[in-house]
């Protein structure tokens, strides 16, 4: 079975700081790993995703995840935060083609 | 492109009313995936439906909880005498289908009120 936990559910952080959200999962097979972010009202977007290859993952907006196996973490940053960041972000985990787990979200505030 | 679009984007039904939320995916996208997002949940995966294989159904809560794809494209999820702890967001979601963990691109949702 897998899963996905993500240790806080608000960040605030200030702009120009770094942004860090947490990610730890559990899986039986190696994952995919997944990061999405939603902003108000709208669905989902993918932020950036783990797919075996490379073990740091560059994504949209300036967006980055590590994949580390030996701590089952996979662990979002961006390097300096901008008021537009301000969202809801889910790390999600998939042993399958097709079927994503998600966590319970982490909300990031961006404070001026 | 267009992405993802769902209808309605707001559902306000009575307890015991059925009610019928629709998504029409990616033109060309062959995966379908519908996801409920609610407070006490989170989100969580309902069904999966691929070209003209079974749909996976695993997801679905109860035998309320119905969905069908016609034509391989547009998509109605269909929830029999609502509860209240039906009230969520729904999510739909398409991708290509053609290779494990090609990205799922997100429709808006449905916001379901059960009053």
């Amino acid at each position: 079975a897998q899963s996905v936990t993500q240790l806080g559910s608000h960040v605030s952080v200030s702009e120009g700081a770094l942004v860090l959200l947490r990610c730890n999962y559990s899986s039986s097979v190696p994952p995919y790993l997944f990061w999405y972010v939603q902003y108000p009202n709208q669905g989902l977007q993918l932020l950036l995703k783990y797919t075996s290859a490379a073990t740091l993952v560059k994504g949209i907006n300036g967006f980055e995840a590590e994949f580390k196996k030996s701590e089952t973490s996979f662990h979002l940053t961006k390097p300096s935060a901008h008021m537009s960041d301000a969202a809801e972000y889910f790390c999600a985990v998939s042993e399958s083609d097709y079927k994503l787990s998600f966590g319970a979200g982490t909300t990031v505030t961006v404070r001026a | 492109g267009a992405g993802v679009s769902q209808s309605p984007s707001n559902k306000v039904t009575e307890k015991g009313k059925d009610v019928e939320l629709r998504c029409d995916p990616i033109s060309g996208h062959t995966a379908l995936y519908w996801y409920r997002q609610s407070l006490g949940q989170g989100l969580e995966f309902l069904i999966y439906f691929q070209g003209n294989s079974a749909p996976d159904k695993s997801g679905l809560p109860s035998d309320r909880f119905s969905a069908e794809r016609t034509g391989g494209s547009v998509s109605t999820l269909t929830i029999q005498r609502t509860q209240q702890e039906d009230s969520a967001v729904y999510l739909c979601a398409s991708s290509t289908g053609l290779a494990g963990t090609d990205t799922q691109y997100f429709g808006p949702g449905t916001r379901l009120t059960v009053l």
